[in-house]
């Protein structure tokens, strides 16, 4: 079974800093890693996704996340965040088998102050 | 591509109607489909897996009689709440995926449920 923590459920940060919203995960077996945002009364986005290869994800809107096996995490960052980045953000791991379910974490709630 | 779509994005209805909420893959054809329910400021807590021709998986807890899934095509599934109480409300999100690959799923942009 997996598992994901988001250990931040809220991250208050100014304009133009940077941010990282950590996440770690638990499995027995070989997992994909994602990051989704959510924005007020809508539905999931796809910010990233580790399948394989380099450890250094880049997604949209200028988002990034890096997979670290050896402490199994799979922290987001960004250098400097925007108002509109302000959302719900959610962690999730699923394993390698065709229609797996996805994992969530429990979110982290990114509030940008200008 | 691989658009999801819900309908309705919002619905308001008296405690012990039945309230039908559909889901569909725009673009592709979804081999699986999965209904979530949201609560406010909370995670997503998956409530069934459906695939297309078989009757859907339901995650423990999560009462089959009264949340009714369908998935007659490849492109559709539905999720009847039953006798909807004030309990039932919540936001519920479908999301689909073809199951080719790695297993990706695309969200829908969610339906909000209220029940009077």
């Amino acid at each position: 079974a997996q598992s994901v923590t988001q250990l931040d459920s809220q991250v208050p940060v100014f304009e133009e800093a940077p941010v990282e919203l950590r996440c770690n995960y638990s499995s027995s077996v070989s997992v994909y890693l994602f990051w989704y945002v959510q924005y007020p009364n809508q539905g999931l986005q796809l910010l990233l996704k580790y399948l394989s290869g380099s450890t250094l994800v880049k997604g949209i809107n200028g988002f990034e996340a890096e997979f670290n096996k050896s402490q199994t995490s799979f922290h987001l960052r960004k250098p400097s965040v925007h108002i509109s980045d302000t959302a719900e953000y959610f962690c999730a791991v699923t394993q390698y088998s065709s229609a797996s379910k996805i994992i969530f974490g429990s979110g982290t709630r990114l509030s940008i102050r200008p | 591509g691989a658009v999801v779509s819900q309908h309705p994005s919002r619905v308001i209805c008296k405690s012990g109607t039945s309230v039908k909420i559909e889901c569909r893959s725009l673009d592709f054809q979804a081999t699986t489909m999965f209904w979530y329910r949201q609560f406010p400021k909370q995670s997503l807590m998956l409530m069934a897996t459906s695939n297309e021709g078989s009757k859907a998986t339901y995650e423990q807890g999560v009462e089959k009689d009264k949340f009714l899934i369908n998935h007659a095509s490849l492109t559709l599934s539905t999720l009847t709440v039953t006798s909807a109480h004030p309990e039932d409300s919540s936001f519920y999100i479908c999301s689909a995926t073809t199951g080719v690959h790695y297993n990706e799923q695309f969200f829908g942009p969610g339906t909000r449920l209220t029940v009077l």
